[in-house]
Parts: structure tokens; sequence; C-alpha cells
């Protein structure tokens, strides 16, 4: 099956600090999801972005499709952005969640 | 929008007990379902896929006997861990997938469940 993993696999930021995160997946996909799972383990969409760039505030992503890899763009980080960050890749019938980055941003 | 009711959200029990996890569609009919389970410090993995009125579609390497997933209606889809080992304790996640004629992505149309925190003592 299709492989998807990201890094940095855990990352510390100073409150206020910009990051980036990445996933790279081993085949062609349709589909491509970033999730935020918050401490009480809640999945939040944020963005579905299989190919292109999107905005929603502080955060961006960008997927190239053709280089099979999606980075998530978060600025001016905050405590609650907190949490795991996973993307995920997906058809019709099965989700592939990737390995996941460990955020945590300090006062 | 489209909303996953998860219950219960935490639960214990003793080693050898069975528990039963719940997972309902509130708002839009669901005619798969599929369930999660998500180790500490770990990624989501898939169990298994639930289609109304037939067996589910497990992932290799889950035990169909230890598992057992009953999806009796288009609203409701039910996880039962059977004899249930301190191993089992984990946290398992369902989502309900909406028609995906009503989105661009097959992925965007699957929601999920706040999830089942499952300690086994």
């Amino acid at each position: 099956g299709i492989q998807v993993e990201q890094s940095p696999p855990d990352l510390i930021l100073q409150e206020g600090a910009n990051s980036t995160l990445r996933c790279n997946f081993s085949d062609s996909v349709n589909n491509l999801q970033w999730f935020h799972q918050n401490p009480w383990g809640q999945l939040i969409n944020l963005f579905y972005i299989p190919s292109g760039t999107k905005q929603n505030g502080r955060l961006s992503a960008t997927t190239v499709a053709t280089e099979r890899y999606s980075l998530l763009y978060i600025s001016s980080s905050q405590t609650t952005d907190s949490g795991v960050y996973f993307c995920a890749v997906g058809g019709y019938q099965k989700v592939t969640f990737g390995t996941g980055t460990k955020l945590q941003v300090i006062p | 929008g489209a909303v996953v009711s998860q219950h219960p959200s935490w639960v214990i029990c003793k080693s050898g007990t069975s528990v039963k996890i719940e997972c309902r569609s509130l708002d839009f009919q669901a005619t798969t379902m599929f369930w999660y389970r998500q180790f500490p410090k770990q990624s989501l993995m898939l169990m298994a896929t639930s289609n109304e009125g037939s067996k589910a579609t497990y992932e290799q390497g889950v035990e169909k006997d230890k598992f057992l997933i009953n999806h009796a209606s288009l609203t409701l889809s039910t996880l039962t861990v059977t004899s249930a080992h301190p191993e089992d304790s984990s946290f398992y996640i369902c989502s309900a997938r909406d028609s995906p004629r009503k989105t661009t992505s097959a992925l965007m149309a699957q929601h999920f469940g706040d999830g089942t925190r499952l300690s086994i003592l």
C-alpha cells in the first residue's frame, strides 16, 4: 500500500515562530488532507489540498502532486497550535494517515 | 455540517469483559463507516471498513473474532472488543462517509467521531 511519511516527527517552537511541516507519499494520489489532532484526540480538518496552494488565516498548505509531497505552513504560532498534525491520503474506500508531526508551542 | 457521534468517549473495564463502541451519523446517512485504532504517539491505522447490511472488511492483521463490527442501519455502526485484554487498550476512532457525490473528494466525505479511549485493567 501507499506509504505516507511526515517530517519532522517532533517540533518545539517558541510562540510567534513560523514552521513548515512536510508530508511525502509514495504513490500518486487524488486526495490529500491535513488534520490537527488536539490533545483530547479530536481530529480537526485543516485543508483539503490534492494540488496547489491554499491559505486559511495563519495556516497555508501547498501540494506538489507530481513530486509527491505536501507542505503545511504555520505562521506566528500560538500555544493553541500544539498537538499532532497528520496528512492523510485516500480514495473512495480507504484513507492512509501519515506518521504525524507532534508540535509543541511554548510561551 | 455532517456530524458523527461516537460513544462512549472514555471507558475503563476489567480484563476479560467485552466493550461496545457506537458510531452514529447524526444528520446524514452513511452506507460506509470506518474504524481506526491509534496507539499512543502513533498514527491512525485503519482496522476495518463497515458496510451497511453486509460483513465488514478487515485490514490485514486485525482479528475478526476480537473486533466485531456491526453496521445494521445507515446511521449506526458498532465495534465490540470481545474478551478485552490490556493490550487492546488504545484510542479508537470511527468515521462515516457521506455521499461522495456531494463533495469533491472521497476523503473529504469522511467525517470523524471524537474517538473512544479504551483502558483495560
